[in-house]
């Protein structure tokens, strides 16, 4: 398996743009998770999602922020309007079933909101 | 409460030498506890996972002290080495699902 893959590894987008991230993870797993990384708050949790249904939206800043999983093998983060402050690496992540087992993360897509 | 309190943010360390993260959480439900390790420009990867029913596990270089009474655990790199230069994670999560509550990191460098 290749891993998580997630698309595209950068974007650069001007204030008010809409973006949309994308993340296929393992097959197999039926656990995803959207994560974001900056250095003033670290790892953050978004959303995550079992078999395909949200169960967490919790950490989703704000109603600019949206994520779907329209089937086990893709889902999308968006983002609209973007704002300079969502400029983050975001990630995705998967697990197997079965609780407490490894999550495996994507490469990562680096945000640049400017 | 979910959070999970690493120490310290930076660390440098000598080549041959020990590098020690410290971790710290409240949530009592907590029962699994991994550790991740990620390189600049990646995602972060497991490196090492303990449950509490250990007091530590060794794997390589790499050991997890696990104090179930004070809440706490740790990681330590024996003999560093400059490509064990990351940054570091803990995580806890509970057997209610796989949800991973991460520390802030710690970012580790290894002087040759």
């Amino acid at each position: 398996d290749a891993g998580v893959i997630q698309s595209p590894r950068h974007e650069v987008t001007e204030m008010g743009q809409e973006v949309t991230l994308r993340c296929k993870p393992i097959s197999g797993h039926d656990y995803l998770f959207w994560y974001r990384q900056t250095m003033m708050r670290g790892l953050e949790l978004l959303i995550y999602f079992n078999n395909n249904v949200p169960i967490d939206d919790s950490g989703m800043p704000e109603d600019r922020f949206s994520a779907k999983m329209p089937n086990a093998s893709f889902s999308t983060l968006k983002i609209q309007p973007s704002e300079p402050r969502d400029s983050a690496v975001y990630f995705c992540a998967s697990t197997p079933p079965g609780g407490r087992t490894e999550a495996f993360f994507g490469q990562g897509t680096r945000l640049t909101v400017v | 409460q979910q959070q999970v309190k690493q120490s310290p943010q930076s660390l440098i360390v000598q080549k041959g030498g020990i590098s020690i993260i410290n971790c710290a959480y409240e949530n009592t439900a907590f029962d699994y506890f991994p550790w991740y390790q990620q390189f600049p420009g990646k995602g972060p990867a497991l490196l090492i996972a303990i449950r509490p029913d250990v007091s530590e596990k060794k794997e390589g270089r790499f050991t997890i002290s696990f104090n179930k009474s004070a809440k706490q655990f740790s990681l330590h790199i024996m003999d560093s080495q400059p490509g064990d230069s990351a940054t570091y994670f803990c995580a806890a999560s509970n057997n209610a699902g796989n949800m991973l509550t991460f520390g802030g990191g710690t970012r580790l460098m290894v002087k040759p």
